[in-house]
């Protein structure tokens, strides 16, 4: 069975911090492993990392994968209050790319 | 590009009704559809895959016959909560991507459905 864990599960700083996110995988077949930010309606995607070593970035957001010791980091540099949201760390499984096994999720307060 | 729209985004009714939640691709074709099921404070738990002219997959423990899924186009896929009750209350999205389920693309989700049963 296909397993996500993410830590911390929650995580408190204050604007202008940096902080890292961490997920560690274990999947059968892995083909990816995708980064989702969720505020109070659906996820909205991030990343999604395919290769190792390869660090991904959307502006004060960066992401990077390693194969070797199933894991991935999501950093967030100068938080935002806007930040705060919970990030959610999934793989594909089975026979379908669609069908995602989710972490429990971090859940990020940036205060002011 | 790539976005999926949920309809309706909240609805509350009374125990028995039967309640049918929409799911679209907006600007691209999906075979295959997922539906997930939050509860408060939790992550995503996958229910159904949705087919494209065929019958949906289950995940174990998940009632076919009370969670109806009609995949009927490729832009399209619907979930009906049949004689729902109070323990059917929770927060239902779907996803979708752009190709068919062995495309490595990323599920993109809709906005998600609360759902309330009194």
């Amino acid at each position: 069975e296909d397993k996500v864990v993410q830590s911390p599960l929650s995580l408190v700083v204050h604007e202008g911090d940096t902080v890292t996110l961490n997920c560690s995988y274990e999947v059968t077949n892995f083909r990816s492993l995708l980064w989702y930010k969720q505020e109070k309606k659906a996820p909205t995607f991030l990343f999604m990392l395919t290769s190792s070593g390869i660090e991904k970035k959307s502006g004060r957001l960066s992401s990077i994968l390693d194969k070797k010791e199933l894991f991935s980091i999501l950093n967030i540099t100068a938080t935002q209050t806007g930040d705060s949201a919970v990030y959610l760390c999934a793989v594909p499984g089975g026979t379908s790319y669609g069908k995602l096994t989710f972490g429990q999720g971090t859940i990020l307060t940036v205060h002011p | 590009g790539a976005v999926v729209s949920q309809h309706p985004s909240w609805v509350i009714c009374k125990s028995g009704t039967s309640v049918k939640i929409e799911c679209r691709s907006l600007d691209f074709q999906a075979t295959t559809m997922f539906w997930y099921r939050q509860f408060p404070k939790k992550s995503l738990m996958l229910m159904a895959t949705s087919n494209e002219g065929s019958k949906a997959t289950y995940e174990q423990g998940v009632e076919k016959d009370k969670f109806l899924i009609n995949h009927a186009s490729l832009t399209l896929s619907t979930l009906t909560v049949t004689s729902a009750h109070p323990e059917d209350s929770s927060f239902y999205i779907c996803s979708a991507a752009p190709g068919w389920a062995y495309s490595n693309q990323p599920q993109h989700f809709g906005d998600g459905t609360r759902l309330s049963i009194l």
